[in-house]
C-alpha cells in the first residue's frame, strides 16, 4: 500500500521568508502523480501544485515550487516570498495511474506566516 | 464555477442516531470520495465510488456505509453514530482517468460532525 509521510506537524516563518515543507512517500509504482494541497481556515482544499512522476523537471507555480527526487521518494514544497495568505494546513498527496483512482494523503503541516 | 457541495457545514448528533452526510457535484464526474480528516492523521479514505450504484471500501469503512443512486450525489451514512466518529468529513470528486488525464480532484468545504 502506498503511504505518504509529512514529518513536520507545524512550521512558522516570517513574512517574505522562504519555507520548505517536507514529504516522503512509499510506492512500488513507477508512474504516479504527487500533489500539494492547501487548506486555509475556510476549509476549502486548494490544489497548489502537481508533479507527474515520469517528468524529470520540477513543477513550478508562481511562488510555489517542488523538489522532486524520485529515487529518494521525496517531494518537498518550497514557498518563496511567503505571504500572510499562505497561512494554512498543507497536505502532500499521492495517486497512482493504475487501479484505484484515489488520493492518499500525508498527515499535514500547519504553516503559519507571521507579520 | 464548478463545485462540490456538502449539505451541512456543522452538524451535531446524538450517540446512536443514524446520520446522513450529503455531497453533490455539478461537474459530471464519475468518481466520488468520502474522506475523514483528524488532526495528526491527515485525510483518510472511508469509501469511494466509480459510478452510479458502485462503491468500494477505503481504508476506514467500519461504521460507515454509502449510497450513490445518481451520478451527481454521493451520501455517507453513519448507521449508529458514536463519539469516535466526531470529525471533519470531506467529499471530493474527479473525472475518470480515461476521460481526463490531469487527475484533477475537487473538494467540498467539509462537514464538521460532533457526536454527543
Amino acid at each position: 500500500a502506498q503511504t505518504v509521510t509529512q514529518s513536520q506537524p507545524e512550521m512558522s516563518v516570517q513574512e517574505a521568508e522562504t519555507v520548505t515543507l517536507s514529504c516522503t512517500y512509499d510506492t512500488s509504482e513507477s508512474n504516479y502523480y504527487l500533489f500539494w494541497y492547501k487548506q486555509p481556515p475556510s476549509r476549502q482544499m486548494i490544489l497548489v501544485i502537481r508533479q507527474e512522476a515520469y517528468k524529470q523537471q520540477n513543477a513550478t507555480e508562481n511562488r510555489f515550487s517542488v523538489n522532486f527526487q524520485k529515487a529518494a521518494k521525496s517531494f518537498s514544497l518550497k514557498i518563496s516570498d511567503s505571504q500572510l495568505g499562505d497561512t494554512a494546513m498543507y497536505f502532500c498527496a499521492f495517486t497512482d495511474t493504475q487501479g484505484a483512482q484515489k488520493l492518499v494523503f500525508g498527515q499535514g503541516t500547519r504553516l503559519t506566516i507571521n507579520p | 464555477d464548478v463545485k462540490v457541495t456538502q449539505s451541512s457545514r456543522y452538524l451535531v448528533k446524538r450517540t446512536g442516531e443514524k446520520v446522513f452526510l450529503e455531497c453533490v457535484q455539478d461537474m459530471d464526474h464519475e468518481n466520488m470520495f468520502w474522506y475523514r480528516q483528524d488532526p495528526g492523521l491527515g485525510l483518510r479514505l472511508i469509501y469511494f465510488s466509480y459510478d452510479v450504484k458502485m462503491k468500494e471500501k477505503g481504508d476506514i469503512p467500519e461504521g460507515y456505509s454509502v449510497s450513490r443512486e445518481k451520478k451527481e450525489r454521493f451520501s455517507l451514512i453513519l448507521e449508529s453514530a458514536s463519539t469516535n466518529q466526531t470529525s471533519m468529513y470531506l467529499c471530493a470528486s474527479s473525472p475518470h482517468r480515461g476521460r481526463q488525464a490531469n487527475y484533477g480532484y475537487t473538494f467540498g468545504s467539509g462537514t464538521r460532525l460532533t457526536v454527543v
